[in-house]
């Protein structure tokens, strides 16, 4: 079925470390594949994604990366400050297309000054 | 300009009851989505609608629950005869066309006694 598995659940790491936050998505026909940031009692927002054609992605701070053989992507922020502590989440299409998001359960990130 | 707007923002209803959620997308944006969001967990697909026409019900956790979009602009999710499970953040979002950026409302938190 429809699923995409997101590790770890909580992640802490210090300031000015990198973070590594990893998804896997069930189905082979999935084609994008966008990372979400959720601030406490805000709404989420994307903050960078990536479609089946390209296999890395950068954004300043911010990689995505894709392996569409594993079936798996995976978000790195390098040089964490306090202010990327969130909630991430990971999502892929489904349906053949880009109609319908399944998220991760997400990952809680603490970056500590 | 202005986002997706979302109303209300909070909602406390009594179990059995019905009712009306109501979102506003951002202005020309031709596809809207649904998301359920339980405390700390992630979000779950509900419903999406390309224009006026909702092609995957799928996500819709039983009869209990139905949506509808008019003049491919705002959108209603009703909620009939309320369960205490029902308690969650209903998230709506927007983008320009299907397979888009979605962008996300601020929530309507529901909570059912």
């Amino acid at each position: 079925g429809e699923n995409v598995e997101q590790h770890p659940s909580t992640l802490s790491v210090q300031e000015g470390d990198s973070a590594v936050i990893k998804c896997t998505y069930s189905d082979s026909a999935s084609n994008y594949f966008p990372w979400y940031k959720q601030e406490l009692g805000k709404r989420p927002q994307l903050i960078i994604d990536i479609r089946s054609n390209v296999g890395e992605k950068k954004d300043q701070r911010i990689a995505v990366t894709l392996n569409k053989t594993a079936k798996h992507f995976s978000l790195h922020i390098t040089e964490t400050q306090p202010e990327d502590s969130a909630v991430y989440f990971c999502a892929a299409s489904f349906s053949g297309g880009y109609n319908k998001l399944i998220f991760g359960a997400g990952t809680r990130l603490a970056v500590h000054p | 300009g202005a986002g997706v707007s979302q109303s209300p923002s909070n909602k406390v209803t009594e179990k059995g009851k019905d009712v009306e959620l109501r979102c506003d997308p951002i202005s020309g944006h031709t596809a809207l989505y649904w998301y359920r969001q339980s405390l700390g967990q992630g979000l779950e697909f509900l419903i999406y609608f390309q224009g006026n026409s909702a092609p995957d019900k799928s996500g819709l956790p039983s009869d209990r629950f139905s949506a509808e979009r008019t003049g491919g602009s705002v959108s209603t999710l009703t909620i009939q005869r309320t369960q205490q499970e029902d308690s969650a953040v209903y998230l709506c979002a927007s983008s320009l066309e299907l397979g888009g950026e979605q962008y996300f409302g601020p929530g309507t938190r529901l909570t059912v006694t």
